[in-house]
């Protein structure tokens, strides 16, 4: 019940910008966008996650629309070390109390090439 | 940052027998966390969501059965695989978010692949 789509892979040069859109067109007005990733065999890293407003931090920088309905990731300076599957998540509520539940969508597979 | 902790990192055993898999915060309180399953080249299922004093709450077509999960204090949940098959090889990965802080982020363990022959 993923409330995201993504391309489901893309190719980007090592030292460009990736530039990572996500499609939430369902996103009520209190739900946070969130973006991880995860690189082979490893658990999903935390990247960043925003609201309304645009966010940076250290990894990367999130743009939101102003309708809210699409969000791009943007990875600024891209390295090998980044290739990994990305997933753009807006939580969905636990109906047993006021807690949220990631469901991932499929995700884009990010392919760093030198 | 915040860091969790999942051990063992992989198990390889025999078919028939019980695992028990631990997720700890090391720097922070859950009250709750969850478990998920990752097959090959598949995107994460969640599987539970482990309620720190109380039961877990189980995703439709997961066996409570078969996945027992204990969550008896506010930085340990476990995750026990009960007479496992090698149907149930997988992936599994913990995350646990820090209590209180709903639009904080979920922090997921580096996962525990377990191999059942």
């Amino acid at each position: 019940d993923a409330k995201t789509t993504q391309p489901p892979s893309m190719d980007c040069a090592e030292g460009r910008a990736a530039n990572l859109p996500c499609n939430h067109s369902t996103i009520s007005g209190n739900e946070y966008v969130y973006w991880y990733r995860q690189i082979h065999s490893q658990g999903p890293q935390y990247i960043i996650h925003g609201l309304k407003n645009n966010e940076t931090n250290e990894m990367a920088s999130l743009i939101i629309t102003e309708d809210r309905k699409s969000s791009t990731l943007i990875l600024p300076h891209a390295t090998l070390r980044d290739t990994a599957v990305y997933y753009c998540i807006v939580r969905v509520p636990i109906p047993s109390g006021d807690d949220y539940k990631l469901s991932f969508g499929a995700g884009t597979t990010v392919t760093v090439r030198a | 940052g915040a860091v969790v902790s999942q051990h063992p990192s992989r198990v390889i055993c025999k078919s028939g027998t019980s695992v028990k898999i631990e997720c700890r915060s090391l720097d922070f309180q859950a009250t709750t966390m969850f478990w998920y399953r990752q097959f090959p080249k598949q995107s994460l299922m969640l599987m539970a969501t482990s309620n720190e004093g109380s039961k877990a709450t189980y995703e439709q077509g997961v066996e409570k059965d078969k996945f027992l999960i204990n969550h008896a204090s506010l930085t340990l949940s476990t995750l026990t695989v009960t007479s496992a098959h090698p149907e149930d090889s997988s992936f599994y990965i913990c995350s646990a978010r820090e209590s209180g802080r709903s639009n904080q982020p979920q922090h997921f363990g580096d996962g525990t692949r377990l191999s059942i022959l």
